[in-house]
């Protein structure tokens, strides 16, 4: 079975851009999440989403955003980027919302200059 | 919300050496996971339990749910076992998993 994909692997934008980050998760599971990973902060949820639905959201201002297609292949979407939103973004996916082994993309690089 | 924490945030081996990495957490769970992050930044699955003990090769885990902590044991260690180990707890619903700092393990050879 193939694993969790992420695309574009490497990034750079620029200040007050807008980026959209694309993850496919492994065949059968319904549920994508998405962390943050920075050197100051570590890794942080940002949100869940099942069946097309979010079902939970961390502490990250609107501007981030995601959403699930039927397929269940979600995007992320920053909008007016800035330098601090320069991170791995890494998707992982489960069978199930809630308690179930995760499995995690190879990640996208963002880089905002 | 449930706390994470790791313990060494840094361990320094050398080959062949044997280590023990913490996770504690400070309230109950259904189910842990442990993860070995490679150089390039993806997380690999080591050990889905949540309690018990589990082995896969060198590896082994143990987790006492009822004292809120797991650990990790790596045998025999290898350079290519350098990198960060994360332990991660599910928290609340919705697919949301708690991380620890993380140990950073570098085996020299």
């Amino acid at each position: 079975k193939a694993g969790v994909t992420q695309t574009p692997r490497y990034l750079i934008k620029t200040r007050g851009q807008q980026v959209t980050l694309s993850c496919s998760p492994i065949s059968g599971h319904r549920s994508v999440s998405w962390y943050q990973q920075t050197p100051g902060q570590g890794l942080q949820f940002l949100f869940e989403y099942f069946s097309e639905t979010q079902r939970n959201k961390g502490n990250f201002p609107g501007r981030f955003s995601g959403r699930q297609f039927s397929n269940s292949r979600s995007e992320m979407n920053v909008s007016t980027l800035e330098l601090g939103d320069s991170a791995l973004y890494l998707c992982a996916s489960s069978t199930q919302s809630t308690g179930f082994e995760q499995y995690f993309g190879p990640g996208t690089r963002l880089t905002v200059t | 919300g449930i706390q994470v924490e790791q313990s060494p945030p840094d361990l320094i081996l050398q080959e062949g050496a044997n280590s023990t990495l913490r996770c504690n957490f400070s309230d109950s769970v259904n189910n842990l996971q442990w993860f070995h992050q490679n150089p390039w930044g993806q997380l690999i699955n080591l050990f889905y339990i949540p309690s018990g003990t589990k082995q896969n090769g060198r590896l082994s885990a143990t987790t006492v749910a009822t004292e809120r902590y797991s650990l990790l044991y790596i045998s025999s260690s290898q350079t290519t076992d350098s990198g960060v180990y994360f332990c991660a707890v599910p928290y609340n619903q919705g697919g949301k998993l708690i991380f620890g700092q993380g140990t950073e393990l570098s085996v020299k050879p």
